[in-house]
């Protein structure tokens, strides 16, 4: 079967930096998305990778392994308006997104 | 410029009722999809549409029919809603293909007692 992990809940202080980790077992590899939600709302994109290495955009950067499955999100000089729960997702073989259950990162003063 | 929107936010239904949420996007999108997310679970793909006139079944389709007779709409129905259906939905558009980013409308908020 197809396999997102996400750590389920993660606790980061205001300043420092997080990274949020996600490994992938599917049938087959186009592209991994990284969404932001949120509660209450909608998924909002943060980033797309399909070649393996680190993308940075901002305070937020994404790193891809393809050989390992493994991906993760790094969140710089966090701030209160972070707090969200952060979306894994893996475009497979069939170009259809499988989707992680989320990590929910609480930013604490 | 609305982007993706939905309709209605918030619904509660009795079992065995029918109810069609409507999505709407103003971007030109030739893709759109239905998810439904529940608690601790990943967001799961209803069906989808490459483009108008077109549907197709997702991971969790079982319950659940749609219509694209319009590229901007997407609709989803519930011929005879059952509790295991409460849940958010949410409706997304991409532009040409599924590597594009999917934009979501707020989400529909369904209760079935």
């Amino acid at each position: 079967g197809q396999n997102i992990d996400q750590p389920t809940e993660m606790t980061a202080t205001e300043g420092a930096i997080v990274q949020i980790n996600c490994t992938y077992q599917t049938s087959g590899f186009n592209g991994l998305f990284w969404y932001q939600q949120h509660a209450g709302e909608a998924p909002t994109f943060l980033s797309y990778n399909v070649l393996d290495g680190l993308e940075e955009k901002g305070r937020f950067s994404s790193f891809l392994s393809r050989s390992k499955g493994y991906s993760y999100l790094l969140l710089k000089e966090l701030q209160m308006k972070d707090s969200a729960s952060y979306l894994c997702a893996v475009l497979d073989s069939n170009y259809q997104l499988i989707w992680g259950a989320g990590t929910k990162l609480i930013i604490k003063p | 410029n609305a982007g993706v929107t939905q309709t209605p936010k918030f619904r509660v239904l009795k079992t065995g009722q029918s109810m069609t949420l409507l999505c709407a996007q103003d971007m030109n999108h030739e893709y759109m999809y239905w998810y439904r997310q529940d608690p601790g679970m990943g967001l799961r793909l209803i069906h989808y549409s490459v483009g108008e006139g077109t549907t197709a079944k997702g991971e969790v389709p079982d319950g659940y029919n749609v219509s694209r007779l319009k590229k901007q709409n997407f609709l989803l129905g519930l011929e005879s809603a059952a509790p295991s259906q409460t849940s958010v939905y949410f409706c997304a558009s991409a532009g040409q293909g599924a590597t594009d980013t999917q934009y979501f409308g707020p989400g529909t908020r369904l209760t079935v007692l």
